[in-house]
C-alpha cells in the first residue's frame, strides 16, 4: 500500500501563474515532509521541507503548507517559470528513510 | 551538494551477470541510501547504512546485497542480474545534525539485456 500519494501525473501551467503540486499520506506518525525536484537525467534536488509542528514553511516563490487533519501538503510555487519544468517528489520521514510519492511531472508553458 | 559520485554512470549486462555499483561522498555523512527509480514507483528504497559494517533492507532488497567497509563508500551489488533490475540507481546521503534532507547523486542507469 503506498504511504505517499502523488495522484496527479502531470501538471500544465503557464508561466507566471500559479503551480499547485498536491501530495497525501495514509501514515499520521510521520512528522517531517520533504519535496524534490528532478530533472531527466540527474538525481533528485532538495527543494523545500516541513515539520509536522508547522502548517507552512515558505522559501522564496516555493511554500509548502501542511493539514494534518486532512493527511495532505501541497507545493505552491509562484510564480511559475520555464526552469520549473521538472518532476516533483514528495516523501515523508520514516526514522531516517523517506517514503516517496510517485511524483508529478510539471510542464510549464510559455 | 554531499559530494556524492556514483559508477559507472551507465551500464549494460547480461542476465545472471553480477553487477556492482559504487557511491562515494566526501562529506563524511552516516547514513548513506541505495534506491531504484522506476517510472510510475517514485524512488523505492533498496538498502541502506547508518554506519561503517552497519546496513539493513529497505523496501526492495531481494536480489540486492550491500557492503560499506569504509565511511566514504556503499556499493551495491547484483549477484545475478535479471531484466526486472532494469532501471536507474540512485545513491544519497544524509547531510546530518539532526537534518532529514537527504542529498543525492547522479544516478546509475543500469540495463540488463
Amino acid at each position: 500500500d503506498q504511504q505517499v500519494k502523488q495522484n496527479s501525473p502531470s501538471l500544465s501551467v503557464q508561466e507566471g501563474r500559479i503551480s499547485i503540486l498536491n501530495c497525501d499520506y495514509t501514515n499520521s506518525m510521520f512528522d517531517y515532509f520533504l519535496w524534490y525536484k528532478k530533472y531527466p537525467a540527474e538525481g533528485p534536488t532538495f527543494l523545500i521541507s516541513i515539520s509536522s509542528i508547522k502548517d507552512k514553511n515558505e522559501d522564496g516563490r516555493f511554500t509548502v503548507f501542511l493539514n494534518k487533519s486532512a493527511k495532505h501538503l501541497s507545493l505552491h510555487i509562484v510564480p511559475s517559470q520555464p526552469g520549473d519544468s521538472a518532476v516533483y517528489f514528495c516523501a515523508a520521514d520514516s526514522n531516517y528513510q523517506l517514503i516517496w510519492g510517485a511524483g508529478t511531472k510539471l510542464i510549464i508553458k510559455p | 551538494d554531499a559530494g556524492i559520485t556514483q559508477s559507472p554512470r551507465h551500464k549494460v549486462t547480461e542476465t545472471g551477470t553480477p553487477v556492482t555499483l559504487r557511491c562515494h561522498q566526501t562529506e563524511n555523512h552516516r547514513y548513506m541510501y541505495w534506491y531504484r527509480q522506476d517510472p510510475g514507483h517514485g524512488l523505492r528504497l533498496i538498502h541502506y547504512s547508518y554506519g561503517v559494517k552497519d546496513t539493513d533492507k529497505g523496501e526492495v532488497s531481494d536480489g540486492y546485497s550491500v557492503s560499506r567497509s569504509k565511511t566514504e563508500d556503499f556499493l551495491l551489488t547484483l549477484e545475478s542480474a535479471t531484466s526486472s533490475q532494469t532501471s536507474v540507481y540512485f545513491c544519497a546521503t544524509i547531510s546530518g545534525s539532526g537534518s532529514y534532507e537527504q542529498y543525492f547523486g547522479p544516478g546509475t542507469r543500469l540495463t540488463v539485456t
